[in-house]
């Protein structure tokens, strides 16, 4: 299998642009989880799916962002606008069942200017 | 509410020496455990994890962990570092929340150097 993969793995845009991050989980995980990574902070979850359902969007920070996942094998991360605090790596990751392990993206680097 | 604390953000050793990094766990109901690892501009990779029955767990890249309930600690070991042993190292605690799904709790990272 090819892992979990995101797109981009680089992003730099400009404070007010719309952003958006990309991930296809490994087939057939049916639990995928969206990550923040940043110095200030470290790991946080942002938000996560069960079966193409958002369960637990708590660590979502703001309206600004916003997370869909219309198929198993696709989900999106959006963010607009996009502010210089947004940049961060942002990581996927996927499961197959409850508290089993998640398997991570490498990540996309965000860089709002 | 479960949480995860990893004592010294830095541990430096020398190549040969012991690597012990500490975390310690807090989770009101039987806590499933992981160590990952991350390499600069790479994800996280799992090392090793608990979930129940034999409390040492042997891990990949010669690392392992012991889970003590009676001190909720779960700290990492290798007998001997290696120079690829370099890299940043999180705990997690990971429950199974009511409702379903869970929730996977990191630490804020322990980052290893490895010195000749």
């Amino acid at each position: 299998d090819a892992g979990v993969i995101q797109s981009p793995r680089h992003e730099v845009t400009e404070m007010g642009q719309e952003v958006t991050l990309r991930c296809k989980p490994i087939s057939g995980h049916d639990y995928l989880f969206w990550y923040r990574q940043t110095m200030m902070r470290g790991l946080e979850l942002l938000i996560y799916f069960n079966n193409n359902v958002p369960i637990d969007d708590s660590g979502m920070p703001e309206d600004r962002f916003s997370a869909k996942m219309p198929n198993a094998s696709f989900s999106t991360l959006k963010i607009q606008p996009s502010e210089p605090r947004d940049s961060a790596v942002y990581f996927c990751a996927s499961t197959l069942r409850r508290a089993d392990t998640q398997y991570f993206g490498p990540g996309t680097r965000l860089t709002v200017l | 509410a479960q949480s995860v604390t990893q004592l010294g953000s830095h541990v430096s050793v020398s190549e040969g020496a012991l690597v012990l990094l500490r975390c310690n766990y807090s989770s009101s109901v039987p806590p499933y455990l992981f160590w990952y690892v991350q390499y600069p501009n790479q994800g996280l990779q799992l090392l090793l994890k608990y979930t129940t029955g034999a409390t040492l767990v042997k891990g990949i890249n010669g690392f392992e962990a012991e889970f003590k309930k009676s001190e909720t600690s779960f700290h990492l070991t290798k007998p001997s570092a290696h120079m690829s042993d370099a890299a940043e190292y999180f705990c997690a605690v990971s429950t199974i929340l009511t409702g379903g799904g869970n929730k996977l709790t990191f630490g804020t990272g322990t980052q290893l150097k490895v010195e000749l």
